[in-house]
């Protein structure tokens, strides 16, 4: 069974600082892995996804993500927060080569950004 | 590209009581999927739909729960005799995918939050 775990629940960074949050998955095969972002009481909005390829992954509003198999991580990086980047993060990952489709959520890393 | 639409986005219901709760895709999106989240955690996936076929079923969705999506189009999730560990909320995601190969990428509504008394 595939899992994702992120390991902080909670980060606080100073706006204009740079950012990483951390995914790690475990899956047998070749995993297909997404960032999504959720402002409070909103729904999901996709911020970019890995299914092959280049490992390095760019996305919407400037974020980018890494695909390292040897460390079984996606993290997500943003070189400089805004303000407007506070909300929760949550990654996925999803084992379509298997025909499954349901998406393996992990728990979400909250981000507060400081003025 | 209207998105995901959900309806209604709040409902509070007393226990016992059924709901159901709408989900109108993207347009032509072939594929639709439930999920629930509650808070502090993630999405959990309930089930999904090909067109009008149900094709998987998570453990989560009990009994009293039923998910249709009759014309291929938009979908209904119902929960009977609701119970207060369902309040939660429910997320809608759709993508379109024309061949076997699975590289195709959900989109999700807005959700339905449920609260039950």
């Amino acid at each position: 069974a595939q899992s994702v775990t992120q390991p902080d629940i909670h980060i606080t960074v100073s706006e204009g600082a740079s950012l990483e949050l951390r995914c790690n998955y475990s899956y047998g095969a070749t995993p297909y892995l997404f960032w999504y972002v959720q402002s409070p009481g909103q729904g999901l909005q996709l911020l970019l996804k890995y299914f092959s390829g280049d490992t390095l992954v760019q996305g919407i509003k400037g974020f980018e993500a890494e695909f390292k198999r040897s460390q079984s991580s996606f993290n997500l990086r943003k070189p400089s927060v805004h303000w407007s980047d506070a909300a929760e993060y949550f990654c996925a990952v999803g084992a379509g080569d298997t025909g499954r489709r349901a998406l393996t959520f992990g728990s979400g890393t909250r981000l507060q950004v400081q003025p | 590209d209207t998105g995901v639409s959900q309806d209604p986005r709040h409902k509070i219901t007393k226990r016992g009581q059924n709901v159901t709760f709408r989900c109108d895709p993207i347009s032509e999106h072939n594929r639709l999927y439930w999920y629930r989240q509650t808070l502090g955690q993630g999405p959990e996936f309930l089930t999904y739909f090909q067109n009008e076929a149900q094709l998987e079923k998570s453990r989560l969705l009990s009994d009293r729960f039923s998910a249709e999506r009759p014309k291929g189009s938009f979908s209904t999730l119902e929960i009977q005799r609701t119970e207060q560990g369902d309040s939660a909320m429910y997320l809608c995601a759709s993508s379109n995918q024309g061949g076997s190969t699975s590289t195709d990428t959900q989109y999700f509504g807005p959700g339905t939050r449920l609260t039950v008394l």
